[in-house]
């Protein structure tokens, strides 16, 4: 399958500063990106929907100031978590579509630590 | 998108079938069935899709209900590496068209 490339793995942080996480597609061109977070042993949430080139789309409920999401080009998009904070501490997850527009393949995920 | 039910938890003896069912019986008419499993601190791996048609690939079968309104995902030989969440869930095709997560079934293969 497709394969989708997420940097960092892990990441501890202090409170207050900003974590940028990458997720690259390596070997297909993913137009929409979307970006999930996951709290232990709960299911993924979406946070918002990444189209290249233009903004970003937020699901209710998450701060797109807090969360910011760039979708530079084809291959890649970047979640900035902005000034956090312990309660940002989660397990952050990206997926690209593959040009099928039929399947979703997923990044092996960032797990954030805000001390 | 339609939502989707699936049992809480599983177990499956190593080498046996694993038989994951999903009901989505409020599925619409271009909603597709996607399964896709979880193993701890992983991103989610894709399984396989399917719309009406029963599918197979090198990992497992879908069996899609003629009326469409459940489905069920078979490991034919299960291992230990197949213990995860498996996640049954329904979207519509399309870029805009979002894959939402339900709770999923936590598939325990055992020796």
């Amino acid at each position: 399958g497709a394969v989708v490339s997420q940097h960092p793995s892990r990441v501890i942080c202090k409170s207050g500063t900003s974590v940028k996480i990458e997720c690259r597609s390596l070997d297909f061109q993913a137009t929409t990106m979307f970006w999930y977070r996951q709290f232990p042993k709960k299911s993924l949430m979406l946070m918002a929907t990444s189209n290249e080139g233009s903004k970003a789309t937020y699901e209710q409920g998450v701060e797109k100031d807090k969360f910011l999401i760039n979708h530079a080009s084809l291959t890649l998009s970047t979640l900035t978590v902005t000034s956090a904070h312990p309660e940002d501490s989660s397990f952050y997850i990206c997926s690209g579509m593959t040009g099928g527009n039929e399947k979703l393949f997923f990044g092996s995920g960032t797990q954030l630590s805000v001390l | 998108d339609a939502k989707t039910t699936q049992p809480t938890s599983m177990d499956c003896a190593e080498g046996r079938a694993a038989n994951l069912p999903c009901n989505h019986s409020t599925i619409s008419g271009n909603e597709y069935v996607y399964w896709y499993r979880q193993i701890h601190s992983q991103g989610p791996q894709y399984i396989i899709h399917g719309l009406k048609n029963n599918e197979t690939n090198e990992m497992a079968s879908l069996i899609i209900t003629e009326d469409r309104k459940s489905s069920t995902l078979i490991l034919p030989h299960a291992t230990l590496r197949d213990t995860a969440v498996y996640y049954c869930i329904v979207r519509s095709p399309g870029t805009a068209s979002k894959l939402t997560f339900g709770t999923g079934t936590r598939l325990q293969v055992t020796l």
